[in-house]
């Protein structure tokens, strides 16, 4: 069965830039695994960050960006905040009985 | 942006089933589906499948199948989730979670606020 594998956890300073990446087993992602990335606090239901590998949403702050990074999604965070501590998911699309699969998330601490 | 509104937390017994609405307003009438994803205590997040309210379409995870029947109902705009068989590892916060899909474009970018389903 396909596995997303995402960094648990990583450690930006407040002020710095960080890069979270995703890669599925089943080979290279690309823009057809449909990249979406999430935040999610504790508590609370994840909150979408960015589709389709690089496109924002009208509320996800512009120091978010998405990009494909040698075969993977990647997630960079420029300017860390306090605010920016969660966990992070990234989503991919394969197709098939199993169309979409989470990876497992990334702890991101903001320290 | 569409608002997805969940049903409350329920307590079951290892062997019932529970039923989990998600109530949807200003869904787009083209274009959109409705995921489940869920979360075990201290877990990641799970796709369980989905209802493509406009067409009819459900998908769900083959773990699941047999056990698992989302449906929608176009006249009070809800999608529903029912899982049978109920066991401990169920235990978990359940999401309805809204995809907008054209050509090209898969988004995800509407969440419920989640239903604490407990097994015990």
């Amino acid at each position: 069965q396909t596995v997303v594998t995402q960094e648990p956890s990583l450690t930006v300073s407040p002020g710095g830039t960080v890069t979270l990446t995703c890669s599925s087993s089943t080979g290279p992602v690309t823009s057809s695994s449909f990249p979406n990335w999430f935040q999610q606090k504790p508590g609370q239901p994840p909150r979408a960050l960015i589709y389709n590998a690089i496109d924002k949403h009208s509320w996800t702050p512009a120091r978010f960006s998405g990009s494909l990074l040698g075969g993977k999604a990647a997630l960079t965070l420029s300017g860390a905040q306090p605010d920016d501590e969660a966990d992070y998911y990234c989503l991919l699309y394969h197709g098939g009985p199993r169309p979409w699969v989470f990876g497992g998330g990334t702890k991101l601490t903001v320290l | 942006q569409v608002l997805l509104v969940q049903s409350g937390a329920d307590i079951k017994k290892p062997g019932a089933s529970v039923k989990v609405s998600c109530k949807a307003s200003r869904y787009p009438l083209t274009g959109y589906f409705i995921h489940w994803v869920r979360q075990a205590p201290g877990q990641g997040l799970e796709w369980m499948g989905g209802v493509d309210p406009n067409i009819g379409v459900t998908r769900s995870a083959p773990k699941l199948q047999g056990r698992v029947t989302m449906t929608w109902d176009t006249s009070i705009t809800t999608a529903f989730l029912d899982l049978t068989t109920l066991t401990p590892d169920d235990t978990a916060v359940y999401y309805c979670a809204g995809e907008t899909y054209r050509e090209n474009v898969k988004s995800f970018d509407s969440w419920g606020q989640g239903t604490l389903v407990a097994v015990s």
